[in-house]
C-alpha cells in the first residue's frame, strides 16, 4: 500500500500570500489530520477531518482552514500568511472511526513551508 | 490545557548502553497514549498505542509501559543501536477528541 503523500514538499512565499497544501490519505482511510511543527514545540494539532467533515479544530486563527473530499484526500489553506508560519506541516491519515483516539496515526512527509 | 512533557529533552548514549525516556500527562479524561518515533528526513512511525494502566508493549528492543493513575508512560530500549538514533514522541489523546503531543526526547546512538 501506498504511504501517506503531500504535495508540494517545500514551499518559500511572501508575508501576506496564500498558499494551499495538499494531502492524500493511504488508501482506504477515511480520517486525515493536519499538524503543524514550529523549532522547539511539539507537533500543534490543526483539525481533523472524517468523510468530509471537520470533526475538531485545534486553536489557531481563522486564516487557517481545511477541507476534505470525497476520495479523502485533504487539503489546507492558509491565507495572509505571517512570518510565524514558517513551519513544517504534517498530516496523517488513519483507518478507523475518530473518537476513541487509539487509531494509528500515518504520517506523511510533510511540506517544509517558508515564509518570508 | 492539555500538556504532555516528555523528558530528558536529549540523550546521547553509546551503542549497547539501554535507555529510558519518560512522558507525563494529567491522568484526567485520560483515552489514550501514543508512541512515535521520528528519524530526520523521514516520516513519524508508530510504535505503540497504549490505553489500559498497567499496560505494556514490545515491539524488538524497545518496550513502554502506562500508568494512566499517575499519568506517565515510560519508554525503554534495550541494548541501543545507532540506528535507534531518532526523536521519540509521545502523544495522548483524551476526551477533547485530539491528540496532543509533547516535544519529544531526542536520542543519539554512538558507536
Amino acid at each position: 500500500k501506498a504511504g501517506v503523500t503531500q504535495t508540494p514538499r517545500y514551499l518559500i512565499k511572501t508575508r501576506g500570500q496564500q498558499v494551499t497544501l495538499s494531502c492524500s490519505p493511504i488508501s482506504g482511510h477515511r480520517s486525515v489530520s493536519w499538524y503543524q511543527q514550529t523549532p522547539g514545540q511539539g507537533l500543534q494539532f490543526l483539525f481533523e477531518y472524517f468523510s468530509e467533515t471537520q470533526r475538531n479544530k485545534g486553536n489557531f486563527p481563522g486564516r487557517f482552514s481545511g477541507r476534505q473530499f470525497s476520495n479523502s484526500r485533504s487539503e489546507m489553506n492558509v491565507s495572509t500568511l505571517e512570518l510565524g508560519d514558517s513551519a513544517l506541516y504534517l498530516c496523517a491519515s488513519s483507518g478507523g472511526i475518530p473518537g476513541q483516539g487509539t487509531d494509528t496515526q500515518y504520517f506523511g512527509p510533510g511540506t517544509r513551508l517558508t515564509v518570508l | 490545557i492539555l500538556n504532555v512533557e516528555q523528558s530528558p529533552q536529549s540523550l546521547h548514549v553509546q551503542e549497547g548502553d539501554s535507555t529510558n525516556f519518560t512522558c507525563s500527562f494529567p491522568s484526567s479524561n485520560f483515552y489514550a497514549l501514543h508512541w512515535y518515533r521520528w528519524e530526520t528526513a523521514k516520516s513519524p512511525e508508530a510504535l505503540f498505542v497504549m490505553t489500559l494502566n498497567g499496560d505494556e508493549k514490545k515491539k524488538g528492543r524497545i518496550s513502554a509501559t502506562l500508568n494512566t493513575k499517575e499519568g506517565y508512560s515510560y519508554l525503554y530500549i534495550k541494548g541501543s543501536q545507532p540506528e535507534d538514533s531518532a526523536t521519540y514522541l509521545c502523544a495522548v489523546y483524551t476526551g477533547f477528541q485530539k491528540l496532543v503531543f509533547g516535544t519529544g526526547t531526542r536520542l543519539l546512538v554512538s558507536p
